[in-house]
């Protein structure tokens, strides 16, 4: 079982959706949680931490199941930009090592 | 602010070859990390350094790959011999301390070993 498994998509919504996306990890001392997103062809960038009560900036929200051990990742009112895909990172804290899972691919169409 | 800075972008050579990859993380950044990134996967941690030593190297291939930061700035990244399952894009990224959620990474190095 990987660590930290995604759905790989392609997730193809039309602009104004809703969406979400979830991810799963096997190791249940991970400590902390962050969604990083990827563009085609370019470097992966943060988008945020997950925390355990839940979090939200803007049209993003992303909450942390402990018990079921998965993230989730929800995008509403989506725009063309937010096409991307979308890692899950999860640190385990022991090692001080970020393991990233493989990857949601969005395409938000016009 | 300057990013990490990665050369060369791309390299393309043949099985059995060497290639180098060189890195410059963000100034003040102690931490120091190389992944590689086959297509349609996210990145695996290959080596993680901590000013000029090395904190996790378990998933380095060490019988071709190898990897220094002896000044505890800049880095390289080595592969000798190269094979066609090397074929991926190198990613360097730096943090100010280890298992932080923000690394900030580079471009990348698109390496196609033929």
């Amino acid at each position: 079982r990987k660590e930290v498994e995604q759905d790989p998509g392609p997730f193809n919504v039309p602009e104004g959706a809703t969406v979400a996306f979830n991810c799963t990890y096997s190791n249940s001392a991970s400590q902390s949680f962050f969604w990083y997103r990827q563009d085609c062809r370019k470097e992966p960038k943060l988008l945020m931490s997950v925390y355990s009560s839940g979090n939200e900036d803007g049209r993003f929200t992303a909450q942390l199941n402990r018990a079921s051990q998965y993230i989730s990742l929800l995008i509403r009112d989506s725009k063309l930009s937010d096409s991307a895909t979308y890692l899950c990172v999860v640190n385990n804290n022991a090692g001080n090592m970020l393991t990233f899972g493989g990857g949601t691919r969005l395409m938000v169409k016009p | 602010e300057a990013g990490v800075a990665q050369s060369p972008r791309y390299k393309i050579i043949e099985k059995r070859q060497s290639v180098a990859f060189w890195c410059n993380p963000i100034s003040g950044h102690a931490t120091l990390y190389w992944y590689q990134q086959i297509l349609g996967q996210g990145p695996k941690l290959l080596i993680q350094f901590q000013n000029n030593g090395v904190v996790d190297d378990s998933q380095l291939p060490k019988d071709r790959f190898s990897a220094e930061r002896l000044k505890g700035v800049d880095s390289t990244l080595k592969i000798q011999p190269a094979k066609l399952e090397d074929s991926a894009v190198y990613l360097c990224a730096s943090s100010l301390f280890p298992g932080v959620g923000e690394q900030y990474f580079g471009p990348g190095t698109r390496l196609t070993v033929t």
